[in-house]
């Protein structure tokens, strides 16, 4: 079965940066797009990107772009998320997301990131 | 950006009840509209996609309808566990953009 395992939960001060990694099992790691989707607490949720397991192409959103980089190691089936120069309204659950025909389908269990001095 | 608009923000409803949520793009996003139940402190899953399109495993009291700017959700007869929030999302055009969520609370 389709099994994406993030890891645990992050305390940064702002300024520093995050890198939240997301361990995929249960299918072809290469064969779809990882997507990165973030909640600030009782908020919605916030799609930040893709990236290509296969080419390790990316297509960021632009609210994030110079600030995000999506990579991936395809030796160990893992997609990674890091996010600079964190500010308090960073503070948020992250999750990776399989993508299929364009659209997230499969969702690991989130990360969560708090932002605080 | 495509902004997506869901009514209404919440609602009470009663096990039983046929339950409808909608969802409008600002623009035209033909069928690329999906449906996700979030429970709280849990991942959201994918309910419907593609506007129609029953995901495998998902309990067929769930329908999706609609093309171009108007989508609508419908649960047939809420049960126990379809206490959630429910959001939409297009996959028309990046960026991706979820709807703001309607929540479904026990009557």
């Amino acid at each position: 079965q389709v099994q994406l395992v993030q890891s645990g939960a992050e305390v940064k001060k702002p300024g520093a940066s995050v890198k939240v990694s997301c361990k995929a099992s249960g299918y072809t790691f290469t064969g779809y797009f990882m997507h990165w989707v973030r909640q600030a607490p009782g908020q919605g949720l916030e799609w930040m990107g893709w990236s290509n397991p296969n080419s390790g192409a990316t297509n960021y959103a632009q609210k994030f772009q110079g600030r995000v980089t999506m990579t991936r190691d395809t030796s160990i089936n893992s997609a990674y998320m890091e996010l600079s120069r964190l500010r308090s309204d960073d503070t948020a659950v992250y999750y990776c997301a399989r993508g299929v025909g364009g659209y997230p389908d499969y969702w690991g269990q989130g990360t969560l990131v708090t932002v605080s001095s | 950006d495509i902004q997506m608009t869901q009514s209404p923000s919440s609602l009470s409803a009663s096990v039983g009840d046929r339950v409808t949520i909608t969802c409008r793009a600002s623009q035209t996003i033909i069928s690329y509209l999906n449906w996700y139940q979030q429970k709280p402190g849990k991942a959201p899953k994918l309910l419907i996609y593609a506007a129609s399109t029953l995901q495998t495993g998902v309990p067929a009291r769930f329908s999706g309808s609609g093309s171009g700017t108007d989508f609508t959700l419908t649960i047939s007869s809420l049960q126990p566990e379809d206490f959630a929030t429910y959001y939409c999302q297009q996959t028309y055009s990046y960026p991706l953009t979820f709807g703001q969520g309607t929540r479904v609370e026990i009557k």
